[in-house]
């Protein structure tokens, strides 16, 4: 199986700089994933990292680190708008098939 | 292009009773998955189809079950229904079995046993 961590709730500034961690423990690891997903709509994709580094796409940023075991999203000059749940994912064991946490939930305020 | 269409959006059932939900994929896209989403569990994977077959399946018992058809669109079943089996179900589709791990997800279909 999989462990997927993730902070429960976090609170920034609009305008302001947002990192959301994501620690995982797993064999076979095929790949991590970062969906966002408003209230009462479905899932987006944001990212996909299945080697170390960082990904950088507009505001959004997304940083691998196999080794530990550890993800984050960064997301850059925060709008009213980022306020959402994050879902951090990942796929393993031969499977393509995204195992998903728990989803953390960004409060962005004024 | 269309996105995923979920249906129906909402259905209230009573315990022992049994569901079936709908998935219409986005046009060319062969693999569905499915997804339970609660608030205390999160996301959980049911099962995965991919040209009619069941290709990955999750932890859940066998009231859970899904088919897919020839055109891909896809349904799933849930029998004798539970308190706990509230919760908002998920379809995504992808191309060719989600290895790029972009999944499109439907608005999905909110079930409430009562």
């Amino acid at each position: 199986g999989q462990n997927i961590d993730q902070p429960t709730e976090m609170t920034a500034t609009e305008g302001a700089i947002v990192q959301i961690n994501c620690t995982y423990q797993t064999s076979g690891f095929n790949g991590l994933f970062w969906y966002q997903q408003h209230a009462g709509e479905a899932p987006t994709f944001l990212s996909y990292n299945v080697l170390d580094g960082l990904e950088e796409k507009g505001r959004f940023s997304s940083f691998l680190s196999r080794s530990k075991g550890y993800s984050y999203l960064l997301l850059k000059e925060l709008q009213m708008k980022d306020s959402a749940s994050y879902l951090c994912a990942v796929a393993s064991g031969g499977s393509y098939i995204p195992t998903f946490g728990r989803g953390t939930s960004l409060i962005v305020h004024p | 292009k269309a996105g995923v269409t979920q249906t129906p959006r909402y259905l209230i059932k009573t315990r022992g009773q049994q569901v079936t939900l709908s998935c219409s994929p986005i046009s060319g896209h062969r693999s569905v998955s499915w997804y339970q989403q609660t608030p205390g569990q999160g996301l959980q994977f049911l099962f995965e189809y991919f040209s009619e077959t069941q290709r990955n399946k999750g932890n859940f018992p066998g009231r859970f079950s899904g088919r897919q058809f020839s055109n891909s669109r896809s349904e799933m079943n849930v029998s004798t229904l539970e308190l706990g089996d509230s919760a908002l179900y998920l379809c995504a589709s992808s191309l060719s079995g989600v290895n790029t791990g972009e999944l499109f997800f439907g608005e999905g279909s909110r079930l409430t046993v009562l």
